[in-house]
């Protein structure tokens, strides 16, 4: 059974970099994309992105200008980075295992404040 | 606004059946396999239903999807108290070249 543990920062002032890990237990990266999705407090979800093992991305196109998701096989791991974040960034955030989401990690949630 | 439209609410008794609706358009629901995805209170999603019909090992075969032109739909039958949750339809999108989902659908079991 696949777990997915995620990390990073909570709490980021306007105009910081938000980084998020998430790291594969139970399986290996090999064989699928990987995915980041967000939640903003009491709303819906937002599909941001997805990473192949071999490194190849798919990203939102109204994100696309501020993300970055990379993958280190090494460490059965993924991460993002969005960067020039603003209150309307804060959300709970997802990773999840291939483009069907069929396992989820925890999720974090980001707040954006100054 | 969502690219895929549902019905904010959907309510239903113990033991009835209940159907949520996820319409789109040809660029995504017309053309894509559709996914389904229930989220519990303070939990993440779970996927419940893949490629327009398909049940994930362990999801009871009281849930049921399918798909019909642009729109699908996600059958709840035998309704139980723990089904109460929020509802999610999701899909690839050929125009904007990315995955999109419903704004979801807040199931109450009365």
């Amino acid at each position: 059974q696949v777990q997915l543990q995620q990390w990073g920062a909570g709490l980021l002032k306007p105009s910081e970099t938000l980084s998020l890990t998430c790291v594969v237990y139970g399986g290996s990266l090999s064989g699928y994309y990987w995915t980041w999705i967000r939640q903003p407090p009491g709303k819906g979800l937002e599909w941001i992105g997805e990473i192949s093992h071999r490194g190849s991305t798919k990203y939102n196109p109204s994100l696309k200008s501020r993300v970055t998701i990379s993958v280190d096989t090494s460490k059965n791991q993924f991460s993002l980075k969005l960067t020039s974040v603003t209150a309307a960034d804060t959300a709970v955030y997802y990773c999840a295992r291939g483009e069907e989401l069929g396992d989820w990690g925890p999720g974090t949630l980001v707040t954006v404040s100054s | 606004q969502s690219v895929l439209t549902q019905s904010p609410s959907a309510s239903g008794t113990p033991g009835q059946r209940v159907t949520i609706s996820c319409s789109g358009s040809s660029s995504n629901i017309g053309s894509n396999y559709v996914y389904w995805y229930q989220q519990l209170p303070g939990t993440a999603p779970k996927l419940l239903i893949y490629k327009n019909n398909q049940r994930p090992s362990g999801v009871p075969d009281r849930f049921s999807g399918s798909k019909s032109g642009t729109s699908a739909s996600l059958a709840i039958s035998g309704l139980r108290a723990e089904d109460e949750a929020d509802y999610y339809c999701a899909t690839w999108d050929d125009s904007l070249s990315a995955w999109v989902f419903g704004g979801g659908t807040k199931l109450t079991v009365l």
